[in-house]
């Protein structure tokens, strides 16, 4: 079986601070792991994922993700955050299954 | 390229009725998936398309729900007769490799989702 957490539910930063959301997963073979996010009132879209290969992954909007086996995280992370930025953030694994599993979301609010 | 769409956006029906949602992938991409978040809780898997086919259907809760995929091109999924706590958000994405081979690594892009509310 297959899990995600995100622990925490809400991250709040000031414009221009480094952003992190914390992501740990559990799966029993390899791991594929992804970054989606849920602006308001719209789907879910693809931020960065991680195959395999260089640990630190660059994605869309100026976000990047560390992959790190030993401590079975996959964080997501901004040098520094804009005010839309705003939104729900999904980490999600896949293993050699099809189905995404995802974290409960966490939500990021920047302040101006 | 267009994207995946979802119709309707919102439904809102009352208990017992019958609603039938509707996809349509990105074109090209043989996998559609459907998912649900019930509740802002996770967002849970539902079943698996390759191309006409059901390759999983693990997550479909009871028989009240019945995904079609005729034709290997849009994809509804119906749920008959709706209980309160079907209420969420209906996503669909679509991947385009077909296969076992490399599925894993092929991104899943999202539909903006259905909101469906049973009262």
């Amino acid at each position: 079986a297959q899990s995600v957490a995100q622990p925490e539910d809400q991250v709040n930063v000031a414009e221009g601070n480094p952003l992190t959301v914390k992501c740990t997963y559990s799966v029993s073979g390899n791991p594929y792991l992804f970054w989606y996010v849920q602006y308001p009132n719209r789907g879910l879209q693809f931020l960065l994922k991680y195959i395999t290969g260089d640990n630190l992954v660059k994605g869309s909007y100026g976000f990047e993700a560390e992959f790190n086996k030993s401590q079975t995280s996959f964080h997501l992370k901004k040098p520094s955050a804009l005010v839309s930025d705003s939104a729900l953030y999904f980490c999600a694994v896949r293993d050699d299954d099809y189905k995404l599993s995802f974290g409960a979301g966490t939500t990021v609010t920047v302040r101006a | 390229e267009a994207g995946v769409t979802q119709f309707p956006s919102h439904s809102v029906i009352e208990k017992g009725q019958t609603v039938t949602l509707r996809c349509d992938p990105i074109s090209g991409h043989d996998n559609l998936y459907w998912y649900r978040r019930v509740m802002g809780k996770e967002i849970k898997f539902l079943l698996h398309f390759v191309k006409e086919s059901k390759q999983d259907e693990s997550g479909m809760p009871n028989n009240r729900f019945l995904a079609e995929r005729t034709g290997g091109t849009y994809s509804t999924l119906k749920v008959q007769p709706a209980e309160l706590e079907d209420s969420g958000v209906y996503f669909c994405a679509s991947s385009r490799r077909s296969g076992a081979s490399g599925t894993g690594t092929d991104t899943q892009y999202f539909g903006p989702g259905t909101r469906l509310t049973v009262l």
